[in-house]
């Protein structure tokens, strides 16, 4: 168990629906970075958050945004779903300092789109 | 962006040492080499990290030649359990780098 949690573990929607997929980082750690893995695609960078600010943003499509709250915990929101957006969610998240590119993964969360 | 480039996947017998190399050509003077492993629907873990030269954990073996434009992942006497996707990134977070994942290496571990 890393720490990070992430819910909901499952989700199945229509194409065309928007849903919210929600992460709380460890305690302590600032960093909330969201990843998107599909069978295809490998582990694709998305977004990464520190202490509420966007930090760098990767192949992130426009129907796509996050956020961070002042609590810490993000939610990324997938809109006009399509089929192709079926995939396993990640979110990690890293505590200041220290080892530098240590993530620490939750347990994802898979989104199936019908 | 530094990107990486390994095998796609490696067989190995149980017992045996297994080297995986990632090449980064383009590194940047501020990244770190970080290793990871993930087992199938798990999020990847981390296994072990460098800057240069050669770093040792409990779990593995990082080694960096001068130049830095590569990176030997290196583990010792592999289990069944060892079977995984193994990634190997450059970056710094605390420049804002986005993370470069790639499709890792598949290790398959023959009994």
């Amino acid at each position: 168990d890393s720490g990070v949690t992430q819910t909901p573990k499952h989700l199945i929607t229509a194409t065309g629906q928007r849903v919210t997929l929600r992460c709380s980082p460890r305690s302590g750690d600032l960093s909330v970075y969201w990843y998107q893995q599909s069978l295809d695609q490998g582990l694709q960078f998305l977004i990464h958050y520190y202490n509420g600010e966007e930090r760098a943003k990767g192949n992130i499509l426009e129907r796509f945004s996050a956020q961070q709250f002042p609590d810490l915990h993000s939610e990324l929101n997938l809109s006009s779903l399509e089929l192709g957006d079926s995939a396993l969610y990640f979110c990690a998240s890293s505590p200041p300092g220290q080892v530098i590119n240590e993530q620490f993964f939750g347990p994802g969360t898979r989104l199936t789109v019908l | 962006l530094a990107k990486t480039t390994q095998p796609i996947s490696m067989d190995s017998y149980e017992g045996q040492e297994v080297n995986i190399t990632c090449s980064h050509n383009n590194i940047a003077t501020n990244d770190y080499i970080t290793w990871y492993q993930q087992f199938p629907s798990q999020g990847p873990r981390f296994i072990i990290q460098g800057y240069k030269t050669k770093v040792t954990n409990e779990v593995a073996s990082l080694f960096i030649p001068a130049d830095r434009k590569s990176s030997t992942l290196s583990l010792p006497r592999v289990s069944l359990s060892d079977t995984a996707v193994y990634y190997c990134l450059v970056g710094d977070s605390n420049t804002g780098n986005q993370f470069y994942f790639g499709t890792g290496t598949s290790l398959t571990v023959i009994p």
